[in-house]
């Protein structure tokens, strides 16, 4: 199966400022079928980005994705205190689909 | 819009099994495959398992062959998902979702608001 490492585990910035959130497949994933996920506490997952770079419905367009082969990334450009969260790549290129473990975007 | 509303939470002894239900309202169903996704308290996202109603077909991560049985009936627009010789590991979260049509290799959104299993004897 495909093993996706998100870097870093823990990533700490203050309102205003620009995240990057790095995603790192064991094998090639065609840019198709890489999603991204937002998690707050107590909360189901909520799709951010589908094909690596395709916001899906109502999300903002601070939130941009980017990528190709193995390394895709989730930017958000200026935080506001609502994405402070848990952050997963998905692929579902090949079976089973797997998640990264998470990046946690802490307030610092 | 779709939405996915899943039962409430579940106590079971070790060795026992659990079979939660996952409604679909606001959208079509049939076509749509249905996944099954886990999270153990603290941790990330684990898929089980999906179906397409419409296809009547299941597919299952090799973890839980065996174990695990993904249902739906086209009827209530219900999906299910039993999971049979429970151990204290299985406590988790368990999320449905919904994907794309005719498959269960899937980005998901939107998904149920999870239910809680706790394995205790």
């Amino acid at each position: 199966e495909i093993v996706l490492t998100q870097s870093p585990g823990t990533l700490s910035l203050s309102p205003g400022e620009r995240a990057t959130l790095s995603c790192r497949a064991s094998q090639s994933v065609s840019a198709r079928y890489l999603a991204w996920y937002q998690q707050k506490p107590g909360q189901a997952p909520r799709l951010l980005i589908y094909g690596t770079s395709s916001r899906a419905t109502g999300i903002p367009d601070r939130f941009s994705g980017s990528g190709s082969g193995t390394d895709f990334t989730l930017t958000i450009s200026r935080l506001e205190p609502e994405d402070f969260a848990v952050y997963y790549c998905q692929q579902y290129e090949s079976s089973p689909p797997t998640f990264g473990q998470g990046t946690r975007l802490e307030i610092k | 819009q779709v939405q996915l509303v899943q039962s409430g939470a579940e106590v079971k002894k070790p060795g026992s099994s659990v079979k939660v239900s996952c409604k679909a309202s606001g959208g079509t169903f049939s076509n749509y495959a249905i996944s099954w996704v886990r999270q153990a308290p603290g941790q990330g996202l684990e898929w089980m398992g999906g179906i397409v109603p419409i296809l009547g077909t299941s597919n299952y991560a090799q973890k839980f062959q065996g174990r695990v049985t993904i249902t739906a009936d086209e009827s209530t627009s219900t999906a299910y998902m039993e999971l049979s010789s429970l151990r204290s590991e299985d406590t988790a979260v368990y999320f449905c979702a919904r994907g794309v049509p005719y498959t269960t290799l899937n980005r998901f959104d939107p998904w149920g608001q999870g239910t809680l299993v706790t394995v205790s004897s």
